[in-house]
This record gives C-alpha cells, sequence and structure tokens, in this order.
C-alpha cells in the first residue's frame, strides 16, 4: 500500500513566523502535491511537482514556496505565516502514468495564531 | 476537465448498497471518471477509476452509463466505517496537474 505521512497532525504557530510541512512517500513516485482544504472551498491546489527538484504553481501559490530535494520529501513553507494561512493542509503524491490515482497523506491541520 | 455534479447528501441502512449517482454530461471522449472519499478528519482516499467499462475492485463498483454522461459508484454492503464525502472527478491524465475537488456528496450510513 501507497503510504504518505505528513510530519505534524496539528500545528500552532504565530504570525510572521517562518513554517515547515513536510511529507514523505514510500512509493518512489514522481509526482507530489500540496493542497489546503478549508470549509466551504473544497480541496484547492498549492503547488506540485513533476520530480526532483521541479515545482509548478497550482492555483492559490501566494505566500507560500516549495522544496523537492529528493524524489520522496516534498517540503511546504510558509514564508511568514498568517492568520488566514490557518488551514488543512493535504500532500499527495502518483506515480508518473496516465491514469494513475492520487495519494494522500491524513493531513496537518495549521493554527496561526 | 469536465464538470460533475453530484447530490450534496445521501443515507444508506447499514448492510445495504449505497449507490452514488455523478452526472458529467460535458464529459470528453479522453477523460476518465475518478471517485475518491474523505472520511472525517482524514484525507481523501482514491476508490476506482474507469473509462467506459464498468469496474470493479474490493472496494467497491463503478457503473459508467453507454454515453458516458454518468456514472453510479456502488458500495455494496455498507458499513458505519463508509460514512464519508464521495467525490466524483472527472479528469484526463489522472491529476498530473492536479485534481479538483467539488462538493461531493456527504453519505451517512445509518444503523
Amino acid at each position: 500500500d501507497v503510504k504518505v505521512t505528513q510530519s505534524s497532525r496539528y500545528l500552532v504557530k504565530r504570525t510572521g513566523e517562518k513554517v515547515f510541512l513536510e511529507c514523505v512517500q514510500d512509493m518512489d513516485h514522481e509526482n507530489m502535491f500540496w493542497y489546503r482544504q478549508d470549509p466551504g472551498l473544497g480541496l484547492r491546489l498549492i503547488y506540485f511537482s513533476y520530480d526532483v527538484k521541479m515545482k509548478e504553481k497550482g492555483d492559490i501559490p501566494e505566500g507560500y514556496s516549495v522544496s523537492r530535494e529528493k524524489k520522496e520529501r516534498f517540503s511546504l513553507i510558509l514564508e511568514s505565516a498568517s492568520t488566514n494561512q490557518t488551514s488543512m493542509y493535504l500532500c499527495a503524491s502518483r506515480q508518473t502514468g496516465l491514469h494513475q490515482p492520487q495519494h494522500f497523506g491524513d493531513g496537518t491541520r495549521l493554527s496561526i495564531l | 476537465d469536465a464538470k460533475t455534479t453530484q447530490p450534496p447528501s445521501m443515507d444508506c441502512a447499514e448492510g445495504r448498497a449505497a449507490n452514488l449517482p455523478c452526472n458529467h454530461s460535458t464529459i470528453s471522449g479522453n477523460e476518465y471518471v475518478y471517485w475518491y472519499r474523505q472520511i472525517h478528519s482524514q484525507g481523501p482516499q482514491y476508490i476506482i477509476h474507469g473509462l467506459k467499462n464498468n469496474e470493479t475492485n474490493e472496494m467497491a463498483s463503478l457503473i459508467i452509463t453507454e454515453d458516458r454522461k454518468s456514472s453510479t459508484l456502488i458500495l455494496p454492503h455498507a458499513t458505519l466505517r463508509d460514512t464519508a464525502v464521495y467525490y466524483c472527478i472527472v479528469t484526463r491524465g489522472g491529476g498530473a496537474d492536479g485534481l479538483t475537488f467539488g462538493k461531493g456528496t456527504h453519505l451517512i450510513i445509518q444503523p
């Protein structure tokens, strides 16, 4: 079974802090993704990566950056956290290839105070 | 990606088959239908996908109409653990550029 592990289930940070969310997958998947999920807005794509060292902006990249130095790890960085970044953050991975599904971690619930 | 329409909520008795409909009338020929579900406080879980033939796996069956404008996800013997939000997604490449989730159907399994 595919395992996507997010480093924390719950995280509390302060406004202005630099925040790192980590995601690791164990299936040698090339593609990795970061979403956020908010009530009434559903899941929205922040950034994704086709492979190591590659990154692409999703629908809402503002205020975020990412890092993919190793194939199994995809980090989401909040450069200067703000209260409107309080959300559930979900990481996913998928194997390259047409019609391969995405596999998700259990999410990190981040609160910015 | 084609737009999908799902009922906002459904109930089903435990042990019965749960049939979740999805309308995707603007689907194009090379788009697949994917189903995911999200149990409370967990990440979305992939269930099944298909193009035009019916598909079955250990979790569910997917029935796609001949004109491909709608589909039904079938959970053959629903249990309380199947209570979740179910998302129907139509996409060409499986989500290589990310997936667009709608509001889904909140399925409640009643004891």
